[in-house]
């Protein structure tokens, strides 16, 4: 089964700027979750999307958005970017709405913002 | 809301000599524990869960953790580190029911000196 998986690794913005990040979830899951890292901090939820729809958000302003498509892969947009945008945003699947407890992490994709 | 204080951002060991992970969490309702951990530049690995059942959980690789609600503490712990356990690890809570809101600790990085 493939894992999950996340394009691009890296990328530069400036201010200003869009930026649109994917995600592939792990064959069978239909829950995707995305999650920003800033350098030396633990991973912050933004949002987690189940059957296309967002299913709970974190503290973030709604320049943070999101979609999930019927094959279950998401994307994550951020409008307006800001430096403090800078940062690894991990996508996670799982397999059901449900709590079941385990996240499959993809590697992330580093954002840089100038 | 839940939260995890993870109280050592950094933890110096030798090789083969124990190591113990300190994590404490806040919630109002009963939840699950998770520990992962992430090598350099990938992403999160569930390293071991508490569900529910007996508080001490263990991982394929010689990981432990004791869940102790009274203390609210789940510790990780391994009786003699290696080279390779050399990662950040964080601890993670989630409400045992609902949508997989999954909040992380800070992170602890682990150094394992040969």
């Amino acid at each position: 089964e493939t894992g999950v998986t996340q394009s691009p690794t890296h990328l530069i913005k400036t201010r200003g700027q869009q930026v649109t990040l994917r995600c592939s979830s792990q064959s069978g899951h239909n829950t995707v979750s995305w999650y920003q890292q800033a350098l030396g901090q633990g991973p912050q939820f933004i949002f987690q999307y189940y059957r296309e729809e967002e299913n709970g958000r974190g503290n973030f302003p709604p320049r943070f958005s999101g979609l999930q498509f019927p094959n279950y892969s998401s994307e994550l947009n951020v409008n307006a970017l800001e430096l403090d945008d800078s940062a690894l945003y991990l996508c996670a699947s799982s397999l059901e709405k449900a709590n079941t407890g385990e996240l499959f992490f993809g590697e992330g994709s580093r954002l840089t913002v100038l | 809301a839940q939260s995890v204080t993870q109280l050592d951002s950094q933890v110096p060991v030798f090789e083969e000599a124990p190591v113990e992970l300190r994590c404490n969490y806040s919630s109002s309702v009963s939840v699950y524990l998770f520990w992962y951990v992430q090598y350099p530049n990938q992403g999160l690995q569930l390293l071991l869960k508490y569900l529910s059942g007996s508080t001490l959980v263990e991982s394929i690789n010689g990981f432990e953790a004791e869940f102790n609600k009274s203390q609210t503490s789940f510790h990780l712990r391994k009786p003699s580190v290696h080279i390779s356990d050399t990662a950040e690890y964080f601890c993670a809570v989630t409400p045992s029911g609902g949508y997989q809101k999954v909040t992380f600790g800070t992170g602890t990085k682990l150094q394992v000196i040969p």
